[in-house]
């Protein structure tokens, strides 16, 4: 079945440190999001990708959808010890009934002071 | 606007037990989908309603139902119940007709654990 996969599991970091984490689709999405899941909360909406090669910036997040719309990449520049949680791709994947949001494996992030 | 809410927050269940989850989306939502969140096996997608019909469902054992209402809510339903079913349960609403289309609104979540 479709997969979509990220990398890596767990990044530990030094507070400052920059953060990437990649996601990769088995097969090509129309448009890919990004989650952030806080320790003990719920999956929040960062932002959505649409277009071949898209990059947009959200402060310290930069957020890119290449350009065979098969993989993406987060990067947090100078993480923050507010950056603490997992974050999670997803993009639409077809099933008998349509579309349903298929998520990654999420990148759990931990920033030491 | 109030956000998605889901009840109970917490439960506690015995083995063969059943139990019956509730979600309410959104208001104008009409797309609600439902996903079981466990550390082993990250998010994974349970089904989607869109006026009342039931657009996709997930790989779960027919033990796992659902149902939409006329003014959208949702609710599931685990009959029969495992220790396995130990999980966060989410519920997501959109403003689209398929939640995959855009930002999915999460609920806070039901935790079901299952001695």
């Amino acid at each position: 079945g479709q997969q979509v996969m990220q990398i890596p599991q767990y990044q530990h970091v030094q507070e400052g440190e920059d953060f990437t984490t990649y996601c990769n689709s088995s097969t090509t999405l129309s448009n890919i999001q990004w989650y952030k899941q806080r320790p003990g909360g719920h999956p929040v909406f960062l932002i959505q990708l649409v277009k071949s090669g898209e990059v947009k910036k959200q402060k310290r997040l930069t957020f890119q959808f290449g350009e065979a719309k098969k993989n993406s990449s987060l990067h947090i520049t100078a993480t923050q010890t507010t950056d603490v949680g997992t974050y999670f791709c997803a993009g639409p994947t077809f099933t008998g009934g349509g579309n349903k949001l298929t998520f990654g494996t999420g990148t759990q992030l931990k920033v030491e002071l | 606007k109030a956000g998605v809410t889901q009840t109970p927050r917490y439960l506690i269940k015995t083995r063969g037990q059943q139990v019956t989850l509730s979600c309410s989306p959104i208001s104008g939502h009409r797309s609600v989908s439902w996903y079981q969140q466990t550390p082993g096996q990250g998010l994974q997608f349970l089904f989607e309603y869109f006026s009342e019909t039931q657009r996709n469902k997930g790989n779960f054992p027919g033990r796992f139902s659902g149902r939409q209402f006329s003014n959208s809510r949702s609710e599931m339903n685990v009959s029969t119940l495992e220790l396995g079913d130990s999980a966060l349960y989410l519920c997501a609403s959109s403003s689209s007709w398929q939640v995959a289309n855009t930002e999915a609104f999460f609920g806070q979540g039901t935790r079901l654990t299952v001695v």
